[in-house]
């Protein structure tokens, strides 16, 4: 059972665009929501993360909105670029020694920025 | 720095065969994962280790083993490799830290089994 859903599972902006992308989760234990970016043909990197101390966090086009009570937090890139074109993975994990460390990712969008 | 290295990239295997994904890490990390990806289903953890001497399952450990000897190393085993195996695997590493840490992710390797 996927604890993190994401949504869309693809997504096509044009450049200059605003890209959304959607996340809910299960688990109320979860404490720290990364967002990873996956080109093709490398490992996912770390994009934006959140914790739910706060409802959101901006860095330079990026944006993680966070609602606690609803259980959702969503990725906004403003001024999409065709660089942007990539995979990208909301995840989300827990406190503690092991589970601080313990990623759950959702199923991943796939973004396409046409120029 | 190297950061987390992965070999090999690409790898095809008949069933039942068995192989050993290696994982390295220069980063003095306690904390290394393996996941593997599956096309609409994300990263799923397969196992982890807190440290040199600790592993234990995540997600979806069945016909994986691992051992951790060294704090650098993290070698993931297939003992009789199924086509359901096929997948690209990725190891990862981090700081170990109770809320969360940023995990760096190797290159990943592509498996073929038939």
């Amino acid at each position: 059972q996927q604890q993190v859903k994401q949504s869309p599972q693809s997504l096509i902006v044009q450049k200059g665009g605003i890209s959304i992308i959607n996340c809910a989760y299960e688990n109320t234990a979860f404490d720290y929501f990364p967002w990873y970016q996956q080109f093709p043909g490398k490992g996912p990197a770390l994009l934006i993360a959140i914790r739910p101390d706060v409802s959101e966090k901006k860095e330079g086009r990026f944006t993680i909105s966070f609602n606690k009570s609803a259980k959702q937090f969503s990725l906004h890139i403003m001024d999409s670029q065709p660089g942007d074109s990539a995979t990208y993975f909301c995840a989300a994990s827990g406190m503690g020694e092991t589970s601080g460390s313990r990623l759950t990712f959702g199923e991943g969008t796939q973004l396409t920025v046409n120029p | 720095n190297a950061g987390v290295t992965q070999t090999p990239k690409f790898q095809v295997l008949k069933t039942g065969q068995s192989m050993t994904l290696q994982c390295a890490q220069d980063m003095n990390h306690e904390y290394m994962s393996w996941y593997r990806q599956d096309p609409g289903m994300g990263l799923r953890l397969i196992h982890y280790s807190v440290g040199a001497g600790i592993t234990d399952q995540g997600e979806v450990p069945n016909g994986y083993n691992v051992s951790r000897s060294t704090t650098e190393d993290f070698p993931l085993r297939l003992l009789s490799a199924a086509p359901s195996q096929t997948s690209v695997y990725f190891c990862a590493s981090s700081y170990r830290i109770r809320q969360g840490s940023e995990q760096y992710f190797g290159p990943g390797t592509r498996l073929t089994v038939t």
